[in-house]
């Protein structure tokens, strides 16, 4: 089944170590993005590419960066985790932004732990 | 700007009941859709519904139906017939349907159902 697949389900890392998360999708989708979900909170977009337009939100932490390197991968990196980034990591994606009744599809989440 | 409000923290509903979750939204745009996403404690959300500005009917989707009331800017979900595994986190959202744009979402109500 065409879907869309996070990896780890769960990471656990340092205060201050980077981490990468990464998303695949077989939908051959043309957009991707990356939402930060905080408990009991709404889904936080932080960026999204457009093929490979960055897209970054304008309240997104520099800290947050992203990487496309195709169009089926897509990677979230926290270049020094503070304890605030604990959080749901959520990848979605959709055929073309701002059109019609396509529904973004998300993954399962990588739930982000810090010590 | 878009804004969606979900005034509804919390719901309880019995099993086979039908439950109603509230979504108001606020846009200047007149061309628009809207989402229904059902998030369970795993984490994945999961797309039950959608609803264009200009859709005539409302939307039905099985047991998920949308109550769109354009005038008044609300897109209500009704779930028909609750079962346990519908007890969930409900997020309302909507995107422009303008060149490039991304969703806003709500807030979110949590459903409970209850055997």
């Amino acid at each position: 089944d065409a879907m869309v697949i996070q990896n780890p389900r769960y990471q656990v890392t340092q205060f201050g170590k980077p981490v990468t998360l990464s998303c695949s999708q077989t939908l051959n989708h043309n957009v991707m993005y990356w939402y930060q979900q905080k408990s009991s909170q709404a889904p936080k977009l932080l960026f999204h590419y457009y093929d490979k337009d960055f897209n970054n939100e304008a309240d997104t932490p520099d800290n947050f960066q992203s990487r496309r390197p195709n169009t089926s991968f897509c990677f979230l990196d926290i270049r020094s985790p503070g304890l605030g980034d604990a959080a749901m990591y959520l990848c979605a994606t959709s055929r073309d932004p701002g059109q019609g009744r396509q529904p973004q599809h998300f993954g399962d989440g990588t739930r982000l732990s810090i010590l | 700007a878009q804004k969606i409000t979900q005034t509804q923290p919390g719901m309880f509903v019995q099993e086979k009941e039908a439950v109603t979750l509230d979504c108001t939204y606020d846009t200047s745009d007149q061309s628009y859709g809207l989402f229904w996403y059902k998030q369970p404690s795993s984490g994945e959300m999961i797309f039950l519904i959608y609803q264009g500005s200009y859709d005539e009917q409302n939307a039905t989707e099985g047991r998920y139906s949308l109550n769109f009331q354009k005038a008044r800017k609300s897109a209500n979900l009704v779930i028909s017939a609750s079962q346990l595994g519908d007890s969930a986190m409900y997020f309302c959202a909507m995107r422009p349907n303008s060149g490039y744009s991304t969703l806003t979402f709500g807030k979110g109500t949590m459903l409970l159902v209850s055997p």
